[in-house]
């Protein structure tokens, strides 16, 4: 499978259930930040943004958490569906001005019908 | 229309040669990026350039070179392929360099190369 030999953190998430998805961000000055989800044979797809002055925001099926005492930032996808099958990144611009977006290492969500 | 469009989505190669891969967007962005994806899924930024101007240049090797003859293109020229430079590599815009909201950055679909 697409998995084998990646070693990216894997959540596997029945049909209909609530995901969680973690990333530990590095910079402390990090001032905004992105989820994106990547499908196979594909480039990265925007799913939502949230800035520093924050801690929640939320759109269609899916919120953004941000924590930046411990710098973690959650994504929650509401009532899973095969479709959000895909490896969801999240990235931090710890440029400042230069925007300079930092991806971390990305986490394979699988959902089973 | 394809926003960012990538060419070749596949490229294979021998070591020793030099080869480019070219970006294009519609999009009427300002700001351009090259990132490159391993085979653990690592997304790393190479270059940013913005109204044709390079802005960030990540340690990459010199035998990587970018070119932006117009802000709508971004091409990449390889010299000397490595096996190591075996990878996916995504172009991407913005509508501006700074990061705010809404300042999305959209991926191409990637261009695979292999060097054998």
């Amino acid at each position: 499978g697409e998995s084998v030999g990646l070693h990216l953190p894997t959540l596997s998430v029945q049909e209909g259930d609530n995901s969680i998805i973690n990333c530990a961000y590095s910079n402390s000055a990090s001032d905004y930040f992105i989820w994106y989800k990547q499908e196979s044979g594909k480039g990265p797809q925007f799913i939502i943004d949230i800035r520093s002055n924050m801690d929640k925001r939320q759109g269609q099926r899916v919120t953004v958490l941000l924590n930046k005492t411990v710098k973690h930032l959650s994504l929650q996808i509401a009532a899973t569906q095969p479709g959000d099958s895909a490896v969801y990144f999240c990235a931090e611009n710890s440029g400042g001005s230069n925007y300079k977006l930092t991806f971390g290492k990305g986490t394979l969500l699988t959902v089973n019908p | 229309d394809t926003a960012v469009s990538q060419t070749p989505k596949y490229l294979v190669t021998q070591m020793g040669n030099d080869k480019s891969i070219k970006c294009e967007q519609n999009l009427g962005h300002d700001t351009m990026y090259w990132y490159k994806q391993d085979s653990k899924k690592f997304l790393k930024i190479m270059f940013s350039y913005n109204n044709k101007e390079l802005i960030i240049n990540e340690t990459v090797p010199n035998r990587f070179s970018p070119k932006s003859p117009d802000k709508a293109h971004l091409n990449l020229h390889i010299n000397s392929l490595e096996l190591g430079d075996s990878a996916v590599y995504f172009c991407a815009s913005s509508p501006r360099g700074v990061a705010g909201s809404g300042n999305t950055r959209y991926f191409g679909e990637g261009s695979w190369l292999t060097v054998v």
